[in-house]
């Protein structure tokens, strides 16, 4: 079955610097990439995804960026605000066959 | 995107109960995925329920414990059986809808076992 790994753990940013975590996936069958934001108490909220037959993606100050070859996928978060804080997760999936492989997850703490 | 409506939001069982958790989607889907949150842990998929047939359980979950109803398209149940304290979790139902974008996820059951 799919892997998915992620880094780093944790990460503070001075704000309007940018944040940038990394993602690698294990399962060349993989062709959907989501990136999920969770503030405390609430669920995941989908805020960017990729497919697989893109290399870029971009929506405003979040960037998601695909190296197929390597199995690897970031994201960047650029102008970075104190609502950016939140924990990040990563996922991997044969979209709409498959089930959610979530990454360890990235707590991101921007420093005023 | 589909909106999902899960509950109950919270509750606190004592050991040995049960505690069944219901989701209900405002359109029809194929798959819906029951996750279980650890404190401070990432999602880790329980069971992939779909309409018609028996679930199918991720490695370690088994459905003498965690027992999966899937009656139609927009409706499915998850019971946590004689729960101890180490069920303590969040729950969390996700379904994906063809065409959409992503998966989404009902808003979670706290889960407290005492």
């Amino acid at each position: 079955g799919e892997n998915v790994e992620q880094h780093p753990s944790t990460l503070s940013v001075q704000e309007g610097d940018s944040a940038v975590i990394k993602c690698t996936y294990s399962d060349s069958a993989s062709n959907y990439f989501p990136w999920y934001k969770q503030e405390l108490g609430k669920r995941p909220q989908l805020i960017i995804d990729i497919r697989s037959n893109v290399g870029e993606k971009k929506d405003q100050r979040i960037a998601v960026t695909l190296n197929k070859t390597a199995k690897h996928f970031s994201l960047h978060i650029t102008e970075t605000q104190p609502e950016d804080s939140a924990v990040y997760f990563c996922a991997a999936t044969n979209f709409g066959n498959e089930k959610l492989t979530f990454g360890t997850g990235t707590r991101l703490t921007i420093i005023p | 995107s589909a909106v999902i409506s899960q509950k109950p939001s919270r509750d606190i069982c004592q050991r040995g109960t049960s505690l069944t958790i219901q989701c209900q989607v405002d359109s029809q889907v194929t798959m819906m995925f029951w996750y279980r949150q650890q404190p401070g842990q990432s999602l880790t998929l329980i069971a992939t329920a779909n309409q018609g047939s028996e679930a199918t359980y991720e490695s370690g979950f088994v459905i003498d414990k965690f027992p999966i109803s899937r009656p139609n398209l927009t409706f499915s149940t998850l019971t946590v059986s004689n729960m101890s304290p180490e069920d303590s979790s969040i729950y969390l139902c996700s379904v994906s809808v063809a065409g959409a974008s992503g998966y989404t996820f009902g808003s979670g059951t706290r889960l407290t076992v005492v």
